[in-house]
């Protein structure tokens, strides 16, 4: 069964802490992303990669970073964790031009 | 900006019955156009997707219908059952650099036994 695996189901942590999200797929997909869910709001873009080492801002990307150093791995960062990045983060893979995205089951992240 | 409209946010549905949830879009240059369905605890999995093309995709009990002139799609849920209670996403998506999805606010569906 193919799988998009988020390293954490649930994390806490303090305000001002650099925080990793780690995500993994095992399709050989090209295109990874990052969304955060919030109720009301949907799903909203953070960031995305189309290829190893490539990365594009999505649509709310302030005080956010990516790192994609393997075509299986696509990381976010949370330079300095505020309140107001608490949220569920989900990760995605999908191939080249595919609209069909492989979701992971999410990470939900309360920053106190 | 949101770039894609979707409602109603919550939807209550007797078993049998057909659950309908509408979205419109903005930007005419959207050429995909995918229902998401969310279970609790899981990140959403592709439902049925259409392109503009087409005015109609059907698979199994759940129908896309699509207005490209309105430029409004929208998801039926035929024979509605207590297993198609889940939050239900649709989106749309341009071909930059990767395919993107812009997604809708979501709508919770849930259909009473």
């Amino acid at each position: 069964d193919v799988k998009v695996t988020q390293s954490s189901r649930y994390l806490v942590k303090r305000t001002g802490e650099k925080v990793f999200l780690e995500c993994v797929q095992d399709m050989d997909h090209e295109n990874m992303f990052w969304y955060r869910q919030d109720p009301g709001l949907g799903l909203r873009l953070i960031y995305f990669s189309y290829d190893v080492k490539m990365k594009e801002k999505g649509d709310i990307p302030e005080g956010y970073s990516v790192s994609r150093e393997k075509k299986e791995r696509f990381s976010l960062i949370l330079e300095s964790a505020s309140t107001n990045q608490t949220s569920m983060y989900l990760c995605a893979s999908s191939l080249r031009d595919s609209g069909g995205y492989t979701f992971g089951s999410g990470t939900r992240l309360t920053v106190v | 900006q949101q770039q894609v409209k979707q409602s109603p946010q919550s939807l209550i549905v007797q078993k049998g019955g057909i659950s309908i949830i509408n979205c419109a879009y903005e930007n005419t240059a959207f050429d995909y156009f995918p229902w998401y369905q969310q279970f609790p605890g899981k990140g959403p999995a592709l439902l049925i997707a259409i392109r503009p093309d087409v005015s109609e995709k059907k698979e199994g009990r759940f129908t896309i219908s699509f207005n490209k002139s309105a430029k409004q799609f929208s998801l039926h849920i035929m024979d509605s059952q207590p297993g198609d209670s889940a939050t239900y996403f649709c989106a749309a998506s341009i071909r930059r650099s990767a395919r993107q999805l812009t997604f809708g606010s979501g709508t919770q569906l849930t259909v009473l036994p």
